[in-house]
């Protein structure tokens, strides 16, 4: 079964400085891997998806996340933390493509983002 | 107009009482799903349904049901509330290009 670990609940920047939120997965099959972030009291809004190619991909917001298939990870970065940053982030997992029980999409636990000013 | 609308947005009701949740989307895809967010566990698949005639459990499905009336509308039930099913809840859509969440749907159980 496909599973995500965010092994960090709660990380606390200070505003400028850079981000790395850490992203694990097990998948049996080729990862299409998800990054989405929660406001308070919002719904999901996604920042960036990995399917194929170029490993760096580019998101909305200044992000970026890296695929590294020998580590099974998918960690999320930005260099320069913005207050309106602060938020919940979910790493996910999941194969829009495919029939079998690969095609839901599982969520990590998510890492609460805290800015300092 | 969102691409998927979940109603009620909010809703307290009492244990033992019977609710639905609704969801309808524009986006013209044929794959949908319920999930449940709770602090600390991310959010977790309930139901999904690949189309009309097909459905099929999560994660978490004891406690819930599912109704898809049509491609764009998919419902989730709770026959009997209880409180441990207070959460937000998602409804969401994908396609190949990727899964669309809804706004949420915050149920309180007393």
């Amino acid at each position: 079964a496909q599973s995500v670990t965010q092994p960090d609940i709660h990380i606390t920047v200070s505003e400028g400085a850079s981000l790395e939120l850490r992203c694990n997965y097990s998948y049996g099959a080729t990862p299409y891997l998800f990054w989405y972030v929660q406001s308070p009291g919002q719904g999901l809004q996604l920042l960036l998806k990995y399917f194929s190619g170029d490993t760096l991909v580019q998101g909305i917001k200044g992000f970026e996340a890296e695929f590294k298939r020998s580590q099974s990870s998918f960690n999320l970065r930005k260099p320069s933390v913005h207050w309106s940053d602060a938020a919940e982030y979910f790493c996910a997992v999941g194969d829009p493509f495919s029939s079998g029980s690969a095609r839901q999409l599982t969520f990590g636990s998510g890492t609460q983002l805290t800015v300092l000013p | 107009d969102a691409d998927v609308t979940q109603t009620p947005r909010n809703r307290i009701t009492k244990t033992g009482k019977r609710i639905m949740l609704e969801c309808s989307q524009t986006k013209g895809h044929d794959r949908m799903y319920w999930y449940r967010q709770d602090p600390g566990l991310g959010l977790r698949l309930i139901y999904y349904s690949f189309d009309v005639k097909d459905i099929n459990k999560g994660e978490i499905s004891d406690g819930y049901s599912v109704s898809r009336q049509a491609q764009a509308k998919f419902s989730l039930s709770l026959e009997s509330a209880i409180p441990n099913q207070t959460a937000l809840y998602f409804c969401a859509t994908s396609d190949r290009g990727g899964y669309t969440f809804g706004s949420g749907t915050r149920l309180t159980v007393v």
